[in-house]
């Protein structure tokens, strides 16, 4: 059981290019988010999911987007990157919608250039 | 908004007990959990609290009083694999999580 996975581990973008960071977790979860975080500022919601099908913004969901067509994936793209979208991402899910614990991926470090 | 505070550093001695606190003006209350995370890594699940009290789980405890907007984490017989970021996070009345910056635990030998 590998939990929670995502791809890539790390990146290195140039500005104005489209990137996806894919998220899959085999836990059945109902619930999935993504974080970014950034050192001094700790995590910040981007954007979530309670259950396949619907999506959510967070708290910095300006310039990314999300889909959720099955329980298990979560994909989170940004269309046009920017170098103050370099960051390290974290997807996480949590079995109960916003109520459980979350767990979290490993995360993808990405830098916009 | 939200406002979780914590300290940004903390430095202890092997075997030592250390406190986090951490204090926090929330819109809602659904909950406060406390994550470790070691440099580079994700954030792993320590505790939850929802009500006020002492949780301990082994070498770890953690406090919780509402009405003060303020919990801590303790952390005994501290290791040296205990070196790692202590981040709290407030579940808010949206059943979202806010997450402090962080507090990042050197222990010294």
């Amino acid at each position: 059981i590998a939990g929670i996975t995502q791809a890539p581990t790390s990146q290195i973008l140039a500005a104005g290019r489209r990137m996806t960071l894919r998220c899959t977790q085999d836990m059945r979860h109902n619930a999935m988010y993504w974080y970014r975080q950034d050192l001094g500022l700790g995590l910040r919601l981007i954007h979530y999911s309670n259950t396949a099908g619907t999506t959510g913004k967070g708290e910095v969901p300006d310039g990314y987007s999300v889909s959720r067509a099955n329980t298990d994936d979560f994909p989170l793209t940004l269309a046009s990157a920017v170098p103050s979208q370099t960051s390290v991402y974290f997807c996480a899910s949590s079995t109960s919608g916003s109520t459980d614990t979350q767990y979290f991926g490993p995360g993808t470090r990405l830098t916009v250039l | 908004g939200q406002n979780i505070d914590q300290p940004t550093e903390m430095t202890a001695t092997e075997g030592a007990i250390v406190q986090i606190n951490c204090t926090y003006q929330t819109s809602g209350f659904n909950g406060l959990f406390w994550y470790q995370q070691h440099a580079g890594e994700a954030p792993t699940f320590l505790s939850y609290n929802v009500l006020d009290g002492l949780e301990e789980k082994g070498r770890f405890s953690s406090f919780l009083s509402r009405s003060k907007g303020y919990s801590y984490l303790l952390l005994k017989e501290l290791q040296m694999k205990d070196s790692a970021s202590y981040l709290c996070a407030v579940r808010d009345g949206d059943y979202k999580l806010s997450f402090g910056a962080g507090t990042t635990v050197t222990v010294r030998a």
